[in-house]
């Protein structure tokens, strides 16, 4: 069966400094790939998404994350972490035409330090 | 184009009450979802509908029940509430291929 794993519920950056957030999934098929985030008392909106093509994907608010088939992952970055960053990140794999939903993470905090 | 909303936003239930949550798209996705979210456990899925007419259970089912009348509403009941109710529940709906989730904003239900 699909798993994801995201490494570390809660992660803590500078202002200023890199984001990284991990994302391994496993399949043996690459499925569709999503990071969505979600912000206090708010739903799920969708951060960005890989399907086919180029392996570095970009989304909103400076985010970028590149799927590496080789070690199963989708790591999620950000150059230079601001205040506004601080949320709640979900990674997501689709399977590619083999089921109906998606299968989430369990989320990884970000708190961003002054 | 209001996306997914949800109805109500806030609610209280003693244990034993019932209630129905109420989720609305307006995208004409076939798909909905209602998820449970709660701290540590991340997204859950509860139960889904893959078109009108159509439900299908999730990985936590039980204690809730679901009705696709109309292509775009889902309605979540719980029949008699209990205190492992309490939550975040959200509605989702997407489409095909790549089932991308589009949600609502969520309903935070306390039962006491």
């Amino acid at each position: 069966a699909q798993s994801v794993t995201q490494l570390g519920s809660h992660v803590s950056v500078s202002e200023g400094a890199l984001v990284l957030l991990r994302c391994n999934y496993s399949s043996s098929v690459p499925p569709y790939l999503f990071w969505y985030v979600q912000y206090p008392n708010q739903g799920l909106q969708l951060l960005l998404k890989y399907t086919t093509g180029a392996t570095l994907v970009k989304g909103i608010n400076g985010f970028e994350a590149e799927f590496k088939k080789s070690e199963t992952s989708f790591h999620l970055t950000k150059p230079s972490a601001h205040m506004s960053d601080a949320a709640e990140y979900f990674c997501a794999v689709s399977p590619r035409g083999r089921d109906d939903k998606i299968i989430f993470g369990k989320g990884t905090r970000l708190h961003i330090l002054p | 184009n209001a996306g997914v909303t949800q109805t109500p936003k806030f609610r209280v239930l003693k244990t034993g009450q019932s209630m129905t949550l109420l989720c609305a798209q307006d995208m004409n996705h076939e798909y909905m979802y209602w998820y449970r979210q709660d701290p540590g456990m991340g997204l859950r899925l509860i139960h889904y509908s893959v078109g009108e007419g159509t439900t299908a259970k999730g990985e936590v089912p039980d204690g809730y029940n679901v009705s696709r009348l109309k292509k775009q509403n889902f309605l979540l009941g719980l029949e008699s509430a209990a205190p492992s109710q309490t939550s975040v529940y959200f509605c989702a709906s997407s489409y095909p291929p790549t089932y991308e989730q589009y949600f609502g904003p969520g309903t935070r239900l306390t039962v006491t």
